[in-house]
């Protein structure tokens, strides 16, 4: 079973801010939180990566509080071209094989 | 910049061949991956190698499932007497690292693999 559990669909409109939740219950001490994205017929893309509080890029911003059960990756002012899917694992130390859940399916409309 | 490669994007064979599948990882990345992925699920995790040590290999694994990196540079993925199930995207990843595994993985685009 994944370590993650996230949304299975989403929607939203150009222009607007997103947050996929991500809940991570059981989440090790050592584990980080990464987010991919993956477009039909390519492979997933490093989004970003966190281990506690806050981390931003010129993409998108992610959140983890201090419990650390849950994250949400926001993405500013989405474009329809941020229509896609969204998987948030944890990994750590010595955990080098990624268990990936099923991701969130996001669809930005017009 | 020259990504993760994967050769052919493509393969449609009959039941019961054999295929092989090629990967190319970013130059100076130690580790490689491969995984499988069906409609609407996320990846499978297969194998992996540090440098050419496959180091963890999935227990899912059938025994007809074969990878290799020889040199620790590209990797090869052999499926042998392909099944109906084996269709899928079979996807290759590496990243830098030594002790861990939090840094990103760098997918390539795959192999869609079709079993007639």
């Amino acid at each position: 079973l994944a370590k993650t559990t996230q949304p299975i669909s989403m929607d939203s409109y150009e222009g607007q801010e997103v947050n996929i939740t991500c809940s991570h219950n059981n989440i090790a001490t050592n584990d980080y939180i990464t987010w991919y994205q993956q477009f039909p017929s390519q492979g997933p893309r490093f989004i970003i990566q966190g281990y506690k509080t806050k981390v931003t890029n010129e993409v998108a911003s992610l959140f983890i509080p201090a419990d650390r059960k849950s994250s949400t990756l926001s993405l500013p002012r989405v474009s329809l071209s941020d229509t896609a899917v969204y998987y948030c694992l944890a990994s750590g130390l010595g955990n080098y094989q990624l268990i990936w859940g099923a991701g969130t399916k996001l669809i930005i409309k017009p | 910049d020259t990504g993760v490669s994967q050769d052919p994007r493509h393969k449609i064979t009959k039941r019961g061949q054999n295929v092989t599948f090629r990967c190319d990882p970013i130059s100076e990345h130690n580790r490689l991956y491969w995984y499988r992925q069906t409609l609407g699920q996320g990846p499978e995790f297969l194998t992996y190698f540090q440098n050419e040590a496959q180091l963890e290999k999935s227990r899912l694994l059938s025994d007809r499932f074969s990878a290799e990196r020889p040199k620790g540079s590209f990797s090869t993925l052999e499926i042998q007497r392909t099944e109906q199930g084996d269709s899928a995207m079979y996807l290759c990843a590496s990243s830098l690292g030594t002790g861990n595994s939090n840094q990103p993985q760098h997918f390539g685009d795959g192999t869609r693999l079709s079993i007639l």
